[in-house]
This record gives C-alpha cells, structure tokens and sequence, in this order.
C-alpha cells in the first residue's frame, strides 16, 4: 500500500526567505505526482504536475523535483510571500492505478511579514 | 484545464438523514473520483466513478453508506446516507483529464 510523508508538518517563515517542502512515497512505480495548495475553506489548487519520466517542473518561483528511485519530491518556494500561506499537499497516482490519487499529510506554510 | 461546479459548498445536517452532494464538470471526463477530508486529516479516497458502470469503492467505504450516481460524462453526485457526527468531513470530488487533477471547492459537512 502507498503511503505518502510529508515534512515538516507545519513551517513558519519570514517573507522573502527561500523554503523547502517534502514529500516522500514507499511505492517508486509512481504514474505521476503532484502538488496542491489548500486554502481554509476552499478546494485544492494544483500546483505543478511531474510525470514518472521528468525529474522537475517549473512554474514562476515554484519549482518541483522528482527523485522516482528514492522515493522523493521537493517543492522549492522563492522568495515567499504572505499570499503562499496555505496547506501544502503532494499526492502521486500508481502505474496502472486509474488515476487514483494517495495523498500525503501536508505541510501547513505561514509567511510572516 | 476542467472546471468543477459544486454543491452545496457546506451544510449542517442532523444525525440519521442524508445529504446529495452535487459535482458538474464543464467538459466529458471518463472518471470521477470522490474524496473525503476529516478534521485536520489529509485526503482519502472513497470511490471512482465511471459512466455508465457501478462505483468502485475503496477499503472502508461501501454503496450503502456512500451511493454514487454517474448519470452521464459530465455529472455525478455523491450521498452521505443515515449520518452520524463521524461523517462530519470536507467531501471533494475531482477528475483527472491527462493534463492534470482538477478538484472542486468542497463541500463542508457537519452533522449535529
């Protein structure tokens, strides 16, 4: 059974500092992972989508990496604001699972001004 | 990439009733995927839907707690029967086009 880790579970910062999120899965035969922000009260925002056979994925000052035979995903911030605080959730979906998606525990970010 | 419609976006029911939850998708999707959130707890799966076929649920979750209907590509509903204070959750239903998983807002449920 895939299960999916996040660390650190809860991360406070002062704005501007660069930060690392972590994600780490025990089944490596991942078809895809992905990384989603959670707002209280709101659904999920897709960050950024790294398929099996890419090793990272850019999108303005979010970066995603994918390490399959480790078991390891990153979300680099840069440069953060107050407007990145929100639950940070990483999920992956398993070769041959039909796009079901396990979730990880999520690292809940707070940017201080 | 898909837009999800649902609702209601939150409700307050009481114990022993149910409640439909309602997801429309702006374009035809072959599976939709209906997840809950409990309190300070990440996202499970419960079921995937398919037009056309019976829901597959996942390990703890079963049709008669959780019917599922899928009536065509772009529309399913989910209904929480006989509820208890344990099913008060953040209920989300998602689909997955190959450009990416789209989610919708949730709806939040409490039961009294």
């Amino acid at each position: 059974k895939q299960e999916v880790t996040q660390i650190p579970a809860a991360l406070s910062v002062p704005e501007g500092e660069n930060l690392v999120l972590n994600c780490s899965f025990t089944d490596s035969a991942i078809y895809n992972l992905q990384w989603f922000r959670q707002d209280p009260g709101k659904g999920l925002t897709s960050l950024l989508l790294i398929q099996s056979s890419q090793r990272e994925q850019t999108s303005g000052r979010l970066n995603a990496s994918l390490d399959k035979s480790s078991g390891r995903s990153t979300l680099y911030i840069a440069a953060s604001q107050p407007g990145d605080s929100a639950t940070y959730l990483c999920a992956v979906s398993l070769t041959g699972g039909g796009n079901k998606l396990t979730f990880g525990t999520g690292t809940q970010l707070k940017v201080e001004l | 990439s898909a837009v999800i419609s649902q609702k209601p976006s939150r409700d307050i029911c009481q114990r022993g009733t149910s409640l439909t939850i309602q997801c429309q998708v702006d374009s035809q999707v072959t599976m939709m995927f209906w997840y809950r959130q409990q309190p300070g707890q990440s996202l499970t799966l419960i079921a995937t839907a398919n037009q056309g076929s019976e829901a597959t649920y996942e390990s703890g979750f079963v049709i008669d707690k959780f019917p599922i209907s899928r009536p065509n590509l772009t529309f399913s509903t989910l209904t929480v029967s006989n509820m208890s204070p344990e099913d008060s959750s953040i209920y989300l239903c998602s689909v997955a086009p190959f450009y990416g998983y789209t989610f919708g807002s949730g709806t939040r449920l409490t039961v009294v």
